[in-house]
C-alpha cells in the first residue's frame, strides 16, 4: 500500500522568497516519487522524480526536492518563487519503476505569489 | 510531437444521461491510464490500459464506468446512466516507461453532473 499527505492545500509565499511544499509518503516497497505541477487549464507536468539514485533531485524550472527516508519525506523547494510560479503541486509515489506502476497522488497545494 | 489530447474539455450533463470521454495517447505509448479529481481531493487512479488490454481496473468505481481502447490507439472512458457523484475532472496519461519519461498527461476533461 502506498500514500501520499501533502501538508498546507493553500501556500503563500512573496516573489522572491523561498518555496517549501510539503510531502509525506507511506509505502511498503521502496517509493519512486515524482511531483507533478498543474498551471491553470492545462494537463498535469512532470516536475522532477527521484528514482532511488541521488536524494537530492532537481528539476525544471528550478525546483528541487530531497529524499529523506528516516523522515518519510519528499519537500519541494524553490530558492526565490516567480509569479511564474502559481499553480497547483502535487507529490505523488509509485510502487516500481517502469510503466506499469500506477501513481498515487497527493491532494495537491495551490501556490500563490505574492507580488 | 503531439501530446495527449483530451475531449470534450468539459461536459456538463443532467443525471441519469450517459457521457463518453475520450483520449488520444502520444503516438507509440503503449501505456494508457485514467484518472479522475474529484473536487478539492486526491486525484484517482481510475484504471490502466497496456495497449488494447486493462491491466489494472481496480480503480473503477462501479459498473457505470466502462472503459475501452480500440485498436490500443485511443481511449474512452463512458459514464452510463451518470450520478452526481461522478463530477470532476477526468485525466488521462499516456507512456512507454513511467520512470525514464514520467506520464504525460492531458488538460483534462472537466465534467460536471446536474
Amino acid at each position: 500500500a502506498q500514500s501520499v499527505t501533502q501538508l498546507g492545500s493553500h501556500v503563500s509565499v512573496s516573489e522572491g522568497a523561498l518555496v517549501l511544499l510539503r510531502c509525506n509518503y507511506s509505502s511498503s516497497v521502496p517509493p519512486y516519487l515524482f511531483w507533478y505541477v498543474q498551471y491553470p487549464n492545462q494537463g498535469l507536468q512532470l516536475l522532477l522524480k527521484y528514482t532511488s539514485a541521488a536524494t537530492l533531485v532537481k528539476g525544471i524550472n528550478g525546483f528541487e526536492a530531497e529524499f529523506k527516508k528516516s523522515e518519510t519525506s519528499f519537500h519541494l523547494t524553490k530558492p526565490s518563487a516567480h509569479m511564474s510560479d502559481a499553480a497547483e503541486y502535487f507529490c505523488a509515489v509509485s510502487s516500481g519503476p517502469g510503466g506499469y506502476q500506477k501513481v498515487t497522488f497527493g491532494t495537491g497545494t495551490k501556490l500563490q505569489v505574492i507580488p | 510531437e503531439a501530446g495527449v489530447t483530451q475531449f470534450p474539455s468539459h461536459s456538463v450533463i443532467e443525471k441519469g444521461q450517459t457521457v463518453t470521454l475520450r483520449c488520444d495517447p502520444i503516438s507509440g505509448h503503449d501505456n494508457l491510464y485514467w484518472y479522475r479529481r474529484v473536487m478539492g481531493k486526491e486525484i484517482k487512479f481510475l484504471l490502466h490500459f497496456v495497449k488494447e488490454s486493462k491491466q489494472d481496473e481496480s480503480g473503477m468505481p462501479n459498473n457505470r464506468f466502462l472503459a475501452e481502447r480500440t485498436g490500443g490507439t485511443y481511449s474512452t472512458l463512458k459514464v452510463q446512466p451518470a450520478e452526481l457523484e461522478d463530477s470532476g475532472v477526468y485525466f488521462c496519461a499516456s507512456s512507454q516507461d513511467s520512470l525514464n519519461y514520467g506520464y504525460t498527461f492531458g488538460s483534462g476533461t472537466r465534467l460536471t453532473v446536474v
